[in-house]
């Protein structure tokens, strides 16, 4: 059964202090790693996806890695607009396109 | 522009009173999911579908009903609702999850609540 762990479940970061969430999964043969942020009250929001080890991308101060067993996501200086709750997801290569999802972690950055 | 609806957005019923969250989406795309939210369990995935009349069972598919008669619309249907089925609905969509293609859009919510 494929999981996915997400820790911490929350954060309580400066504005400015730079930190990282972790994602480790257990999945046979990763088709895709996901991250989303969700806010209060909406639907998740799609960030990135990761295929292979080594793989790493950014989108301004956010960057997402993944090794062979867990991805990470940097924040670097983060602002008050970037207290969400932030998801992990992966697919496996099991011929099924379940996707399963972490429970999040909650970061709350203070200004 | 690109969106997935859903409607209604709040919901409130009574045990066993059939009831259909609608969803819609305008982009072609093939992949539609549904997904419950619920505090301390995150997401977890009802059912999917890969394309018309394709369905299967995520990992919390009992009690829920899905169809799937043509690609824009993805239907969730609670013919005996439950107490325990009051959740946070969301319906996701995406390109045939090939290559880079497999970002999910996902819709504003149904709060569910059945008394």
């Amino acid at each position: 059964e494929d999981q996915v762990t997400q820790s911490p479940e929350a954060l309580r970061l400066q504005e400015g202090e730079s930190s990282s969430l972790n994602c480790s999964y257990t999945v046979s043969g990763l088709r895709g790693l996901f991250w989303y942020r969700q806010d209060p009250g909406k639907g998740p929001e799609f960030l990135f996806t990761l295929y292979s080890a080594g793989e790493e991308k950014e989108k301004e101060r956010l960057k997402a890695t993944l090794t062979k067993k867990e991805s990470f996501l940097h924040i670097t200086a983060p602002k008050p607009e970037d207290s969400a709750t932030y998801l992990c997801a992966a697919t496996s290569g099991a011929g099924s396109y379940q996707l399963t999802f972490g429970k999040g972690t909650k970061l709350s950055v203070i200004p | 522009e690109a969106q997935v609806t859903q409607n209604p957005r709040y919901l409130i019923t009574v045990t066993g009173k059939k009831l259909t969250v609608t969803c819609s989406q305008n982009m072609n795309h093939e992949y539609m999911s549904w997904y419950r939210q619920d505090p301390g369990l995150g997401l977890r995935q009802i059912y999917y579908s890969m394309n018309v009349e394709v369905t299967d069972k995520g990992d919390v598919p009992e009690g829920y009903k899905v169809s799937r008669k043509e690609k824009r619309n993805f239907p969730l249907i609670l013919e005996s609702p439950s107490p325990n089925q009051t959740s946070l609905y969301f319906c996701a969509s995406s390109l045939f999850p090939t290559g880079s293609s497999y970002e999910q859009y996902f819709g504003p919510g149904t709060r569910l609540t059945v008394t």
